[in-house]
């Protein structure tokens, strides 16, 4: 019962590049598109977060991307770096969050 | 300003046995939930709560109990430990009932093991 499907499983980049985590839902009644980050040995922490009255939310250096009609929606992270290795979870919901299977991105120096 | 507090950090258990893994928040949020994380299969919502008193099901709440006697508390119980039930196990919470730009705070886990 998938309800948020996540690619990739895990996504290699060069320093500076551009890494792009896709997500895609199921119910049309959800209303709330967060990301999160999680290091290792920590809990996930809240990045950025998107209702779907909007098709783009940029802070700094990461933006969500929104296409409402086919139910998808994706991470770009601009100019990655190195400490933003970590595993990113993308989540769905409406009064509780279903979360997708995580990205692991390896930003390389 | 602890935020989400869990304990234990670490656990290892008997099959069979029982124990209940404690979550705090400070921050008088409503929301509160238990996730458990298992490699390739991502954050699984186990039990959440929207209030002192009342709690719900989440995707998978099959051998784990839950209560809500306080707004701070948020404990979970596992009844009689399956090996199936090793993972990392996360608390979190949150202010708004209705999910907003509030997002969830998480805790920092509790790593179990059932042998």
């Amino acid at each position: 019962q998938q309800q948020v499907k996540q690619s990739p499983q895990s996504l290699i980049v060069q320093k500076g590049g551009i890494s792009i985590i896709n997500c895609a839902y199921e119910n049309t009644a959800f209303d709330y598109f967060p990301w999160y980050q999680q290091f290792p040995g920590k809990g996930p922490a809240l990045l950025i977060a998107i209702r779907p009255d909007v098709s783009e939310k940029k802070e700094g250096r990461f933006t969500i991307s929104f296409n409402k009609s086919a139910k998808q929606f994706s991470l770009h992270i601009m100019d990655s770096q190195p400490g933003d290795s970590a595993t990113y979870f993308c989540a769905a919901g409406i009064n509780k969050l279903i979360f997708g299977t995580g990205t692991l991105l390896a930003v390389q120096p | 300003n602890a935020g989400v507090t869990q304990t234990p950090k670490f656990q290892v258990l008997k099959t069979g046995q029982s124990m209940t893994l404690q979550c705090a928040q400070d921050m008088n949020h409503e929301y509160m939930s238990w996730y458990r994380q298992d490699p390739g299969m991502g954050l699984r919502l186990i039990h959440y709560s929207v209030g002192a008193g009342i709690t719900d099901q989440g995707e998978v709440p099959n051998g784990y109990n839950v209560s809500r006697s306080t707004t701070e508390d948020f404990p979970l119980r596992l009844l009689s430990a399956a090996p199936s039930q090793t993972s990392v196990y996360f608390c979190a919470s949150s202010y708004a009932v209705v999910l907003g730009d509030y997002g969830y705070t998480f805790g920092s886990g509790t790593r179990l093991t059932v042998v």
